[in-house]
């Protein structure tokens, strides 16, 4: 089957330092992926939707500026949380379309666990 | 918002049927019927979908309802590795780059 692929897993980083996630789709090209968030105990948030070769589109709330998305290829797209701060400690989670028509399912990565110090 | 209503929790001994129940009373023609589920600090995992008919594959069964206004999955033999957070979730398909909107979905206790 599809998959997915995020990295890294897990990452701690000194609060005003910035960090890339990865998301990469292994076995398909994916001219759409996704980012989500994900806090304790609650459930998945969209934060934005990642459009190769253009700009992202971000849900209501989410500063584009601080959450900066790139997908400069069709297997690729990158979140980098600039200036990151404790509040943005979180579990963020990628997610990557594979257009197969009625069967259409969207994969996800395994997550990458923020912990801003 | 989601436009799915799911019990916040269930439990369900090792074994047996789990079925876990789902409204969408307001769910449109072009809408499909998504289960993912949600094992703790893991990415969510497709389980099944379906649009008016019921659906089984390897891992389980969706049966929805006739009006389609309801669906219920189910693991016919659970195990303490189904233990998790499962989500039922309606969206058009067919269209590549439409984000899932996740509700709060289920909590799955198995227990031995």
């Amino acid at each position: 089957g599809a998959v997915v692929s995020q990295h890294p897993s897990w990452v701690i980083c000194k609060s005003g330092t910035s960090v890339k996630i990865e998301c990469r789709s292994l076995d398909f090209q994916a001219t759409t992926m996704f980012w989500y968030r994900q806090f304790p105990k609650q459930s998945l948030m969209l934060m934005a939707t990642s459009n190769e070769g253009s700009k992202a589109t971000y849900e209501q709330g989410v500063e584009k500026d601080k959450f900066l998305i790139n997908h400069a290829s069709l297997t690729l797209s990158t979140l980098t949380v600039t200036s990151a701060h404790p509040e943005d400690s979180s579990f963020y989670i990628c997610s990557a379309s594979k257009p197969t028509g009625p069967n259409e399912k969207l994969f996800f990565g395994s997550g990458t666990q923020l912990s801003v110090l | 918002d989601a436009k799915t209503t799911q019990p916040p929790s269930m439990d369900c001994a090792e074994g047996r049927a789990a079925n876990l129940p789902c409204n969408h009373s307001t769910i449109s023609g072009n809408e499909y019927v998504y289960w993912y589920r949600q094992i703790h600090s893991q990415g969510p995992q497709y389980i099944i979908h379906g649009l008016k008919n019921n659906e089984t594959n390897e891992m389980a069964s969706l049966i929805i309802t006739e009006d389609r206004k309801s669906s219920t999955l189910i693991l016919p033999h659970a195990t303490l590795r189904d233990t998790a957070v499962y989500y039922c979730i309606v969206t058009p398909t067919g269209q590549a780059g439409t984000a899932l909107i996740f509700g709060k979905g289920t909590t799955l206790s198995v227990s031995s």
